[in-house]
């Protein structure tokens, strides 16, 4: 298995700020993803993120706004850049194994005012 | 049609009895099918994952995939309160490809 960590837990963000999330997992994985998740709705993936290299964006998500980074095989970064209260979400790291399991972070929940 | 489709509940059982949560879905080029638990305020957690068709059983839970149907259920033995939650399947045909989830079932288990 894999246990994930992120930081921050949460935060309340001023409109036109941005925000970097960090994702520590526990033990190498193949794959890294981001997932947006809103209030009583299932998950949404934003981008896998590659080591080393720019990360693939789901249709509907750019570089610009959600830069990702994946430095090396534990860690990776999202950052949410010029906020708006349509970014407030919980934004969920996640992992994949190579015995095919994905697990999940436990999110940063995210207000922007 | 979606690739998953999901009971959407909301599900209300009393506690002891069994639970019976399914998914149904389109493509038969998914193999790998996973039910995650996921508290309020809290990331999903992977309970049961299975590649064939048939059942996986992890103490009180059980996965059932039947590929030919394209349909998949977890069931829930003798139900306690703490199981309370929104249970989503989610499906991957493997590879580098991605997961994809169902909208989720919210279970409520009573006392």
């Amino acid at each position: 298995s894999a246990v994930i960590s992120q930081k921050p837990s949460r935060d309340i963000c001023q409109r036109g700020t941005s925000l970097t999330i960090q994702c520590q997992v526990d033990s190498q994985v193949t794959m890294m993803f981001w997932y947006r998740q809103q209030p009583g709705q299932s998950l949404t993936l934003i981008a896998t993120a590659n080591q080393g290299s720019e990360a693939t964006y789901e249709s509907g998500f750019v570089i610009d706004k959600f830069p990702i980074s994946r430095p090396n095989l534990t860690f990776s970064t999202l950052t949410v850049s010029n906020m708006s209260p349509e970014d407030s979400s919980i934004y969920l790291c996640s992992a994949r194994t190579s015995y095919n399991e994905q697990f999940f972070g436990p999110g940063t929940r995210l207000t922007v005012l | 049609q979606k690739e998953v489709e999901q009971d959407p509940g909301p599900l209300s059982v009393p506690e002891g009895a069994i639970v019976s949560l399914n998914c149904t879905y389109s493509n038969s080029a998914f193999q790998y099918f996973m039910w995650y638990r996921q508290y309020s305020r809290k990331g999903p957690e992977l309970l049961m994952y299975t590649y064939s068709s048939g059942n996986k059983e992890d103490g009180r839970f059980t996965a059932q995939v039947d590929k030919s149907s394209k349909y998949i259920s977890l069931f829930i033995r003798d139900s306690q309160p703490s199981d309370s939650a929104t249970y989503l399947c989610a499906i991957w045909p493997g590879g580098g490809n991605k997961l994809t989830f169902g909208t989720g079932t919210q279970l409520k288990v009573e006392l």
